[in-house]
């Protein structure tokens, strides 16, 4: 069964240090996202990107985060500056309009 | 702003016996509602999904129940086999496919 990718598995940071987290999503999905779970809390949307383009984003995605699809199968979310906040698993996600496929998640450790 | 509500954290059922997991939402527009389950250190993985006009969607152990009116969801898992002891996550949308509104997840323990 296809599967979204996702890299690194764990990552360690220093506060202040740009990140960013890889996904590879499912090749003949269209819509992708990035959603993130706080140790203990929900999993939190982040943004959805469709057509090269951010379609929603949320309160949480603010300035210091951006998203890029390179070269049209790499999906990445990076963080520039992070904050000992932004410690979390983040999920990427795809769909084909129908349900979301997501990855294994990258825990980002910022310290 | 909990769209989504998972009131009961945690869940602890007998091998074999039915596990009941209830969903609350206050958004009457959501149109597709969705149940994932999570083990740790991986993403969630697709369980079984239910349109708004339906009440009811079955899939082998797995069943969900939609009551529009109250604006509850459950999921029954019959019978419950220990390698169901999951983090069980409810959700909604409002276009297929599109982007989910997650509750706060009950942790299932099947005991053997």
């Amino acid at each position: 069964e296809p599967e979204v990718t996702q890299t690194p598995s764990h990552q360690v940071t220093q506060m202040g240090q740009e990140v960013i987290l890889r996904c590879v999503p499912i090749s003949n999905h269209l819509y992708f996202y990035w959603y993130r779970q706080i140790l203990g809390q929900k999993v939190e949307f982040l943004v959805s990107f469709y057509n090269n383009e951010i379609s929603e984003k949320s309160e949480i995605f603010d300035d210091q985060f951006s998203v890029e699809r390179p070269d049209g199968s790499n999906f990445t979310l990076k963080i520039r500056s992070t904050k000992l906040e932004d410690s979390a698993m983040y999920f990427c996600a795809s769909s084909g309009a129908e349900k979301l496929f997501f990855g294994s998640g990258t825990q980002l450790s910022v310290l | 702003d909990q769209q989504v509500k998972q009131n009961s954290p945690s869940l602890s059922v007998q091998e074999g016996r039915i596990s009941i997991l209830n969903c609350d939402y206050t958004n009457s527009m959501f149109d597709y509602f969705l149940w994932y389950k999570k083990y740790p250190a991986e993403g969630p993985t697709f369980l079984i999904s239910i349109s708004s006009i339906k009440d009811k969607n079955e899939d082998g152990r797995f069943t969900v129940f939609l009551n529009k009116s109250a604006k509850h969801l459950s999921l029954h898992i019959v019978p419950s086999q220990p390698g169901d002891s999951a983090v069980y996550f409810c959700a909604a949308s409002w276009i297929e496919g599109g982007k989910l509104i997650f509750g706060q997840g009950t942790e299932l323990s099947v005991k053997p």
